[in-house]
């Protein structure tokens, strides 16, 4: 089993379409989570962070589930400038500060 | 936010040859410094955790002979390809972390190694 599974995609939408993504790691020992995007032969950037409570910044919701050992992401109101692969991240065993990525969910919204 | 830069952007090279690749923290110094490497359509694995002035800890199935970390200062860790082939071509990705203020890593650009 990976240590971090996503749906890899595509998912193609339309412009104010919502989206969600979900993620489902190994390591119940993992205490930090995260969301990254990466656009097309870029480096990953940081999206957001994952609380237990569940957050929210602007037009992205967070939530995990530790229980279930699963993580997801919602985008409401698509912009075409969402499109890219968003990963799934946790700190994985060796400490915390080790990420392991999930392949990524490429998403693509269109006019 | 911190910046992270990595150097070069892109580099083809003959196989057999030594390529290094330069990952620099530009404001703001870096504890930990951390090398990934992509393939096409697949995540970013962690080949090695580097901190400053001690040796580099590698993942297991990364050869520390063949893919050598320096990290000199708190501002700059080296990552040399040594005796490149055809399958270490890849998108090298290093990050940058100070853990004084959050668990948070600054990625570089990445540089898109191809060897001929």
């Amino acid at each position: 089993r990976k240590e971090v599974e996503q749906d890899p995609g595509p998912f193609n939408v339309p412009e104010g379409a919502t989206v969600a993504f979900n993620c489902t790691y190994s390591n119940s020992a993992s205490q930090s989570f995260f969301w990254y995007r990466q656009d097309c032969r870029k480096e990953p950037k940081l999206l957001m962070s994952v609380y237990s409570s569940g957050n929210e910044d602007g037009r992205f919701t967070a939530q995990l589930n530790r229980a279930s050992q699963y993580i997801s992401l919602l985008i409401r109101d698509s912009k075409l400038s969402d499109s890219a692969t968003y990963l799934c991240v946790v700190n994985g065993p060796g400490g915390y500060n080790k990420l392991i990525f999930g392949a990524g969910t490429r998403l693509a919204v269109h006019p | 936010g911190a910046v992270v830069s990595q150097h070069p952007s892109r580099v083809i090279c003959k196989s057999g040859t030594s390529v290094k690749i330069e990952c620099r923290s530009l404001d703001f110094q870096a504890t930990t410094m951390f090398w990934y490497r992509q393939f096409p359509k697949k995540s970013l694995m962690l080949m090695a955790t580097s901190n400053e002035g001690s040796k580099a800890t590698y993942e297991q199935g990364v050869e520390k002979d063949k893919f050598l970390i320096n990290h000199a200062s708190l501002t700059l860790s080296t990552l040399t390809v040594t005796s490149a082939h055809p399958e270490d071509s890849s998108f090298y990705i290093c990050s940058a972390a100070t853990w004084r203020e959050s668990t948070e890593q600054f990625f570089g650009p990445g540089t898109r190694l191809t060897v001929l």
